[in-house]
């Protein structure tokens, strides 16, 4: 059973960058994609971006271009994703979550991390 | 664009709810889930593939498909259904989420 970990809540200033991460357990890492999804207060669901370890190659929302960047360790079974120049609307719970479809980046999302709470505020 | 209807649906337990998901253009392969999201909790599968059940997923939740929109039917409310559900397509890139439906006592 595939286990997904998060880091803990961030406080952050505008301007600066964050870094989340993602600890897998529990089953094979590398040819499965991980995904991250953003829920802003009181919002819904927001695509972030992906990436399938073993291809390397991430994919992401054109809204968060140039400003995301995702990237997993199959040596420690850990994705990460780091967001810069922070605003106040990146004020949101951070989550991931990974692809049961080998080797394929279309797919769904089960399971999820348990969301990290991303705080930017002056 | 996914667009969900309605925003909040309204219902009692035992009754039927039929939660609407219209996507703009065709999604690849039906690539469509369902999610289910109850507060300070992270979204659950329900449905993969437009009408796949996700494992462990109790058989009153149904998903269908006729053209460009995708249902989600529960057929009889039991009281931990009421929560937000949102749809997803991953056909291709950007996987978008539809705004998502409240489905309230």
């Amino acid at each position: 059973q595939v286990r997904l970990v998060q880091s803990g809540a961030e406080v952050k200033k505008p301007g600066s960058s964050v870094k989340v991460s993602c600890k897998a357990s529990g089953g094979s890492f590398g040819n499965y994609g991980i995904y991250w999804v953003r829920q802003a207060p009181g919002q819904g669901l927001e695509w972030i971006g992906g990436i399938v370890p073993i291809i390397g190659r991430p994919y992401y929302a054109q809204k968060l271009q140039g400003r995301v960047t995702i990237l997993a360790d199959e040596s420690t079974t850990t994705a990460y994703m780091e967001l810069n120049s922070l605003t106040s609307d990146d004020t949101a719970v951070y989550y991931c979550a990974r692809g049961p479809v080998p080797g394929e980046i279309s797919s769904w999302f089960d399971p999820w991390g348990q969301g990290t709470l991303v705080t930017v505020s002056s | 664009v996914l667009t969900q209807s309605p925003a909040t649906l309204p219902l009692s337990p035992g009754e039927r709810a039929t939660l609407s998901c219209g996507a703009s253009q065709p999604v690849s392969s039906s690539y469509v889930a369902w999610y289910q999201q109850k507060p300070g909790l992270a979204p659950r599968l329900l449905i993969h593939d437009a009408s796949s059940r996700a494992t462990g997923i109790p058989g009153r939740f149904t998903g269908s498909k006729s053209g460009t929109n995708f249902t989600l039917t529960i057929s009889a409310l039991e009281p931990e259904d009421f929560a937000v559900y949102y749809c997803q397509q991953y056909g291709s890139t950007p996987f978008t989420f539809g705004g998502g439906t409240k489905v309230e006592i």
